[in-house]
């Protein structure tokens, strides 16, 4: 019974790269959310998607940062010309429905370099 | 946005020993939660308090939902080894708009234990 599934598990970038995180929920979740996690910090909401909708993007930066999830494969979060504050640890969560308890990944470690 | 003061930042325990770790907050919450995240893991969850006044056991950990709402503690007993991580409080604030989603969390507590 495969948990959220995020890789890659470490990625390293040079500043003005493209970073692409991928993200599977768990089998039967349609829900997913990502989450940002700075030194230190709590982790901090970005963005709620279902299947090919974004239902909530209030806590994702407007500029140079997406997220989708399509109706076949995982969900993405695109972060373009990333900068060096940029580097963090990004959570995926996936749940049954809105109100059912989220269930993490083991996250993305993206280094700007 | 919200804030969650959570209390101690770290701890440094002897196995075998209680630790009692909180959150507050200035605002109401509908919901607190308990994490636990290992070293380059995520958060799990260990604990979910949905009413005022709640207290829930899971095994060694117990938490209470505070009766003002604005807090809620963490106590472990008899800590073990595998006790160690970063535990962190998370809630729903009351204005949150229904949005149960839009988790708000805490900064951790780092737990040490020493065998």
């Amino acid at each position: 019974n495969a948990g959220v599934m995020q890789n890659p598990r470490h990625l390293v970038r040079r500043r003005g790269q493209e970073a692409r995180l991928r993200c599977s929920p768990m089998k039967g979740h349609s829900h997913v959310y990502w989450y940002r996690q700075l030194p230190e910090e709590g982790l901090k909401f970005m963005v709620y998607l279902q299947k090919e909708n974004i239902i909530d993007e209030s806590g994702m930066p407007k500029e140079r940062f997406s997220a989708e999830f399509p109706k076949e494969g995982p969900s993405i979060l695109r972060i373009q010309q990333v900068v060096r504050g940029d580097s963090a640890a990004y959570f995926c969560a996936s749940s049954l429905d809105e109100n059912s308890p989220l269930h993490f990944g083991n996250g993305t470690r993206l280094t700007v370099t | 946005g919200q804030q969650l003061n959570q209390s101690p930042q770290s701890m440094f325990i002897q196995e075998g020993e209680d630790v009692s770790m909180n959150c507050t907050s200035s605002s109401i919450f509908n919901t607190w939660l308990w994490y636990k995240q290992d070293p380059g893991e995520g958060p799990v969850l260990l604990i979910a308090l949905y009413k005022a006044g709640e207290l829930t056991s899971n095994g060694r950990l117990t938490a209470q939902f505070g009766i003002t709402r604005k807090d809620s503690f963490l106590n472990i007993s008899a800590s073990i080894p595998s006790d160690v991580g970063i535990y962190f409080c998370a809630g729903h604030p009351i204005n949150s708009g229904g949005s149960n989603y839009k988790l708000t969390f805490g900064k951790g507590t780092l737990l040490t234990v020493n065998p």
